[in-house]
């Protein structure tokens, strides 16, 4: 059973459109993340919720919303993709009082 | 803001050589991870120090944290192609962000 999945894995699109990426996790965990990983491999946080709350917004363009319908799944919006958006998105789930991290599988996003 | 600084950034070993990769804080740790991500996949969860001194292992991939809990070192026995990938650590930041560091892309060939 996949913990922590995300969709699509694959975006390619061009500039200026709308995505989405969904990810919902299946452990109970009350924090979710969204994380971005640029082509030199390094991770950064760019959201965190907790309860469908909004609790860590790093400094991310308005462009990127994520969004939180429930406690399992953290879906996340950018608007007039560019092309420095493209990276690898990772969303993650943790419980409340822990620090360990489950990871889905990425969504490598390419912005032409 | 607390920075992670990992060394090697890369990492090309024989099959069956022993490694080590270093991870240094900029600021004390009060918890380190160690991640492992596959070329292509998502980061899998390796070990959690917290304690100064603090020494786990898991078949053959051994974390220290030191006394000071400013640095961690992870150490790789008689490498094999399944421990290729990236390894990330990472520390607790403020609330519930973890920090990550550079990361160290290991190769290991035959």
């Amino acid at each position: 059973d996949t913990a922590v999945s995300q969709t699509p894995k694959y975006l390619v699109t061009q500039m200026g459109n709308d995505k989405s990426i969904k990810c919902e996790q299946n452990l109970g965990h009350d924090t979710m993340y969204w994380y971005k990983q640029d082509s030199k491999k390094f991770l950064k946080i760019m959201f965190s919720y907790n309860n469908k709350e909004l609790i860590i917004n790093e400094t991310v363009p308005n462009r990127f919303s994520p969004k939180s319908p429930d406690k399992a799944h953290l879906n996340l919006h950018i608007n007039s993709l560019e092309l420095g958006d493209s990276a690898v998105y990772f969303c993650a789930s943790s419980p409340l009082s822990g620090r360990k991290q489950y990871f889905g599988p990425g969504t490598r996003l390419t912005v032409t | 803001s607390q920075e992670l600084e990992q060394s090697p950034q890369s990492l090309i070993v024989q099959e069956g050589k022993n490694l080590t990769i270093n991870c240094t804080s900029s600021k004390t740790l009060y918890g380190l991870y160690w991640y492992k991500q596959k070329y292509g996949e998502g980061l899998i969860f390796l070990m959690m120090l917290q304690k100064g001194g603090e020494e786990k292992s898991h078949e053959k991939i051994t974390a220290k944290l030191d006394e000071k809990k400013q640095q961690s070192s992870l150490h790789i026995t008689a490498s094999q192609p399944s421990h290729a990938g990236i390894y990330l650590c990472g520390a607790d930041g403020n609330t519930d962000k973890l920090i990550f560091g550079t990361g160290t892309r290991l190769q290991v060939f035959p």
